[in-house]
């Protein structure tokens, strides 16, 4: 199974700060990694897809990049409406064999 | 609009059964996966299996192969996720998502989720 890492597990900035989070894949996924916002109570939202694709009608603040192993989330500039928890996800194949993964989340608060 | 509507919070004792499921309106729900994600209390999301409602091509995480049926009906557009004997362990929120992708890959949109709680 692939394995992923991401990192800070929690962190707190100010209002307008750019915010940066890490995904690590074990092994190779090439792009195929995602990139959701979890706000308390809702169900999870599709922010990036494929690494580096915005999805339709999410804020241009929002960015992603990487490929094969190491991924990033940016948040140019943080907004209060920002505050949540961001989980990336990856997909190495259907299953039997492959399946999905979601890192284990970063919470992120204003300070 | 895609959406994904899902049934109501539950409340069983260990033991019991359990069938809840995820509506698809606005698109055709037969050319899409389906897929379910578990959320246990403050915790993270976990994958636990998709169907292809076409073809009811059914695959499941290894860690909950055995445990949940996942299982759908073309003719309403709707998947079901269903226990046969629940445990304390099951009380979580679960979502069902569509996945989407030229290789389908990533999950939008999301239902609403269902709490399910089980308790003695």
């Amino acid at each position: 199974d692939i394995q992923m890492t991401q990192s800070p597990s929690s962190l707190s900035a100010s209002v307008g700060d750019r915010v940066t989070i890490t995904c690590q894949a074990s092994q190779d996924i090439s792009n195929y990694l995602n990139w959701y916002q979890q706000k308390p109570g809702k169900a999870p939202k599709l922010l990036i897809y494929d690494a580096s694709n915005l999805e339709t009608g999410v804020p241009s603040r929002f960015s992603g990049s990487g490929s094969g192993t190491d991924f990033t989330f940016t948040i140019s500039s943080l907004q209060p409406e920002d505050i949540a928890t961001y989980y990336c996800q990856q997909y190495d194949n259907l299953p039997p064999g492959g399946g999905f993964t979601f890192g284990p989340g970063t919470k992120v608060d204003i300070k | 609009e895609v959406q994904l509507v899902q049934s109501g919070a539950e409340v069983k004792k260990p033991g019991e059964s359990l069938k809840i499921s995820c509506k698809g309106s606005g698109y055709s729900f037969t050319s899409y996966w389906i897929g379910w994600v578990r959320q246990m209390p403050g915790k993270g999301l976990e994958w636990m299996g998709i169907i292809y409602p076409g073809d009811s091509d059914t695959r499941y995480s290894p860690s909950f192969q055995g445990q949940v049926t996942i299982s759908a009906d073309k003719s309403i557009s709707t998947a079901y996720l269903q226990w046969s004997s629940l445990k304390a362990s099951d009380t979580a929120m679960y979502y069902c998502a569509r996945l989407g992708g030229y290789v389908p890959n990533w999950f939008d949109p999301w239902g609403q989720g269902t709490l399910v709680t089980v308790s003695s």
